[in-house]
């Protein structure tokens, strides 16, 4: 079993919509939970970070955790075209004086016109 | 946050072959990372460059076949040694800023063909 789990899509939804993206981890240790999006022949780029359970956000973007279930998702509200990318979610555990850490295998979002 | 940038940004490769892939920071960093992401698949953390000592590698990934150097806090470099098509991959590095480890900023990429 992988220690995060994210489901790969595509999802594609018309502009405007409510998007929900989701991960779910094994692991109780982690403790950081992150958004990445990553543009097609880019790098990622971090989104949001959250820091134990609760809900953080940012404009159009909310992130929430819950420890409890082991469960994580990104809203995005009023989605754009430009939205349309691969989000990955990550977490970290603290191991010393770095953080590894460890990525979902991304889902693929399309917003269309 | 900090800007990183790759050389190369893609290659195609021969079997048998090396290539080293070098990332600049834009300033000084305290933790370097280089990560491979293949299609389909999560990121996978390759090793952690330290600067001033040896990388700290993951299971499954060994300094014969991906040796890393760290020579100061802005640059880093590492190398795809004898290289065979399962090496072809999109090779990241990324870095962390000192006191928030759990936050990683990523280079742009090298996207690696072998042949």
């Amino acid at each position: 079993q992988k220690e995060v789990e994210q489901d790969p899509g595509p999802l594609s939804v018309p502009e405007g919509a409510i998007v929900s993206l989701n991960c779910t981890y094994s692991n109780s240790a982690f403790q950081y939970f992150m958004w990445y999006r990553q543009y097609s022949r880019k790098g990622p780029e971090l989104l949001m970070y959250t820091y134990s359970s609760g809900n953080k956000e940012d404009g159009r973007f909310t992130a929430q955790v819950d420890k409890s279930s082991k469960y994580i998702s990104l809203f995005i509200r009023d989605s754009q075209p430009s939205d349309s990318a691969t989000y990955l979610c990550a977490m970290s555990r603290r191991t010393g004086t770095a953080s590894k850490l460890t990525f979902g295998t991304g889902t693929r979002l399309q917003v269309t016109l | 946050s900090a800007v990183i940038s790759q050389k190369p940004s893609r290659d195609i490769c021969q079997r048998g072959t090396s290539l080293t892939i070098q990332c600049q920071v834009d300033s000084q960093v305290t933790m370097m990372f280089w990560y491979r992401q293949q299609p389909g698949q999560s990121l996978t953390l390759i090793a952690t460059a330290n600067q001033g000592s040896e990388a700290t590698y993951e299971s499954g990934f060994v300094i014969d076949k991906f040796p890393i150097s760290r020579p100061n806090l802005t640059f880093s470099t590492l190398t795809v040694s004898n290289m065979s098509p399962e090496d072809s991959s999109i090779y990241l590095c990324s870095v962390s800023i000192q006191g928030r480890s759990y936050e990683q900023y990523f280079g742009p990429g090298t996207r690696l063909t072998v042949t």
